[in-house]
């Protein structure tokens, strides 16, 4: 199974609203990372946050980690119909430098 | 610096027809990675070089798929031969080596097997 499961698997919400996604992990890990995909692009990093930190801030974007729990949540605040997207976290596993990336959260923003 | 190059960035062929995508990483970068990434099965790692040389191949499907890495400035992933379950889009990804840090993923080339 993968190694981070992103909940929900879907989520829609209108432009504005704040919008929040979860990722869920099974053994330790060095760092996690989120990033974003366009419908038919590549994926693109947008933030590192690393087992020792608790939150990490970047613009519009909140990330949270939480090792006890094995999980992180991404924020977007005030969300703009270009975050239309799928987030994928991505972890590794504890000195691996391979990435595991989890099944994705698909976010569609209303105008 | 134009990021990583993928081509083609479509391959339509027919069931048993060698296929082989391209990929050209940034320029400096010492890891480049091949992805895979369908419906079904999400985003799998397939093969990772650190410095020209394959790391870890344990993604790879099978014996059909192969991969090379020649010099820091370009890398091949074959299938030979090619089956319609390999229908995919396939990422090449790189990354400045050295301890923690982002990878950069190309465009894509999307596989369709007939």
């Amino acid at each position: 199974s993968q190694q981070g499961e992103e909940d929900p698997q879907a989520l829609s919400i209108q432009e504005g609203e704040n919008a929040t996604m979860n990722c869920s992990y099974k053994t330790s890990i060095n760092n996690l990372q989120w990033y974003r995909q366009n419908s038919g692009r590549g994926l693109v990093h947008l933030i590192l946050i690393r087992s020792n930190e608790r939150e990490k801030h970047s613009g519009r974007l909140r990330v949270t980690l939480d090792t006890s729990k094995k999980s992180s949540s991404l924020l977007i605040t005030a969300s703009r119909a270009a975050d239309t997207a799928s987030y994928f976290c991505a972890t590794d596993a504890g000195g691996n430098e391979k990435l595991t990336f989890g099944t994705g959260t698909r976010l569609t923003i209303i105008p | 610096d134009a990021g990583v190059i993928q081509s083609p960035r479509h391959e339509v062929t027919e069931m048993g027809q060698e296929v082989t995508l391209r990929c050209k990483p940034i320029s400096g970068h010492n890891s480049l990675f091949w992805y895979r990434q369908t419906m079904m099965r999400g985003l799998e790692l397939l093969i990772y070089f650190n410095n020209n040389v394959p790391i870890d191949d344990s993604g790879m499907p099978e014996d059909r798929f192969s991969a090379k890495m020649p010099n820091a400035s370009f890398s091949t992933l074959k299938i030979q031969p090619s089956e319609p379950r390999d229908s995919a889009v396939y990422f090449c990804a790189s990354r400045l080596g050295g301890g923690v840090s982002e990878q950069f993923f190309g465009p894509g080339t999307r596989l369709t097997v007939l």
